[in-house]
């Protein structure tokens, strides 16, 4: 099983700031790596397939990048609206998992 | 436009199964190539994989749930269904389907997502 570890737990920020978020692979998942946000409340939205493409609707604001066992998301000014708690998530053999997640905080 | 919707009872008894399912609209299962997923969250935790069904019928299921979980799909009134056998506490959760996309040999993504059912298991 692909485990992955997300760092920081939590990330404190302010708005207008830049966000960075971490996600490493166990093992290498070349670039099949997908980011979701989650609202308080609400369902996870996916953000990022394949590592660096938007899924539809999704701000520029936005971006993903990485590959093999090292992932990033960046949020590149912070909006009123991305405080959550956002999630990595990679499929190998047919096992699914998610990594344990990161919540971004107000300062 | 796509809207899935979990239905089940709120409340399970340990030992018994839970039974979910989930109502698609603004798509046909039956014509459709997309896979279909079921996801959990505990209270307060993250989100864990339960399994996955294709159209034409493949699952895929989470090992450490120890094969307690059927998935199944009703072309007819357009739904796909999980239970889960033998619950504990720990199966407390909110429920999510959903439908994948972005699909190919080695990745598969949670593209549409239910609203979610909270279930608990206590006697």
């Amino acid at each position: 099983e692909i485990v992955l570890t997300q760092s920081p737990a939590t990330l404190s920020l302010s708005p207008g700031e830049r966000a960075t978020l971490s996600c490493r692979a166990s093992q290498s998942i070349y670039s099949y790596l997908a980011w979701y946000q989650q609202r308080p409340g609400q369902a996870p939205r996916l953000l990022i397939y394949d590592a660096s493409n938007r899924a539809t609707g999704i701000p520029a604001r936005f971006s993903g990048s990485g590959s093999g066992t090292d992932f990033t998301l960046t949020i590149s000014s912070l909006e009123p609206e991305d405080f959550a708690v956002y999630y990595c998530q990679q499929r190998s053999n047919w096992l699914l998992t998610f990594g344990g997640g990161t919540k971004v905080e107000i300062k | 436009q796509l809207q899935l919707q979990e239905s089940g009872p709120g409340l399970v008894k340990p030992s018994e199964t839970l039974s979910l399912t989930c109502n698609v609209s603004g798509d046909s299962i039956s014509s459709s190539t997309h896979y279909w997923g079921w996801i959990r969250q505990p209270p307060g935790k993250g989100l864990e994989w339960i399994g996955s069904i294709f159209y034409g019928g493949s699952t895929f299921d989470n090992p450490s749930l120890k094969g307690r979980v059927t998935i199944s799909i009703d072309m007819s009134k357009n739904q796909f269904s999980l239970r889960l056998r033998s619950v504990t506490a720990a199966d407390t959760a909110v429920y999510y389907c959903a439908r994948l996309a972005y699909c190919s040999s080695s990745s598969c993504y949670f593209h549409h997502w239910g609203q979610g059912t909270l279930v608990t298991v206590s006697s």
